[in-house]
């Protein structure tokens, strides 16, 4: 079964609207988890690091106020899409690694659809 | 130049046959190794970690050269379920790099 979940799998909304994705471990404590975006056909970009307790490490590129990520438990992240654009539809994953640091056990994905 | 860098494919195989593929990397520090398979529409899954000395997972078989920096996947006696796009992922301080990813599509 799943190890991280998250949600929502699908979201379309109207351009200048917010949009919150969670991102849970289940059955680990996450002590990192990371976002990702991917564009059709194209590779999945790191978008920002988050640690529990901690600010969010961007990427080069990420504005850190259009992409909010709060990591306020061992168990849960979300990341705010704020006043999201129609270039902001993409495919975004969470994924998150507990002890063993190496492996990151990635959701589902969120499609999002700005209109 | 990209970190990782993958042919897109498609390879187009019958059923059975055997079908190989490379990745190289640019980033000699990368210290781990990954093939992962995505499905249309969905989260990358780990295939398989690759070492150096080559491993082999059931039907398939990965090898790394950390020399001329490129990473292989190889399926055998490929099903219709292989399916998939391939991503080779690599590593360094346990942040991920992805390739674009090549893609696999089995025919009866």
């Amino acid at each position: 079964g799943a190890v991280v979940s998250q949600h929502p799998s699908r979201v379309i909304c109207k351009s200048g609207t917010s949009v919150k994705i969670e991102c849970r471990s289940l059955d680990f404590q996450a002590t990192t988890m990371f976002w990702y975006r991917q564009f059709p056909k194209k590779s999945l970009m790191l978008m920002a690091t988050s640690n529990e307790g901690s600010k969010a490490t961007y990427e080069q590129g990420v504005e850190k106020d259009k992409f909010l990520i709060n990591h306020a438990s061992l168990t849960l992240s979300t990341l705010t899409v704020t006043s999201a654009h129609p270039e902001d539809s993409s495919f975004y994953i969470c994924s998150a690694t507990g002890s063993a640091k190496n492996i990151q056990y990635f959701g589902a994905g969120t499609r999002l659809s700005v209109l | 130049r990209k970190e990782v860098e993958q042919d897109p494919g498609p390879f187009n195989v019958p059923e059975g046959a055997t079908v190989a593929f490379n990745c190289t990397y640019s980033n000699s520090a990368s210290q781990s190794f990954f093939w992962y398979r995505q499905d249309c529409r969905k989260e990358p899954k780990l295939l398989m970690s690759v070492y150096s000395s080559g491993n082999e997972d059931g039907r398939f078989t990965a090898q790394l050269n950390r020399a001329s920096q490129y990473i292989s996947l190889l399926i055998r006696d490929s099903k219709l379920s292989d399916s998939a796009t391939y991503l080779c992922v690599v590593t360094e301080d346990y942040k991920l790099s992805f390739g674009a990813g090549t893609t696999v599509t089995v025919r009866a």
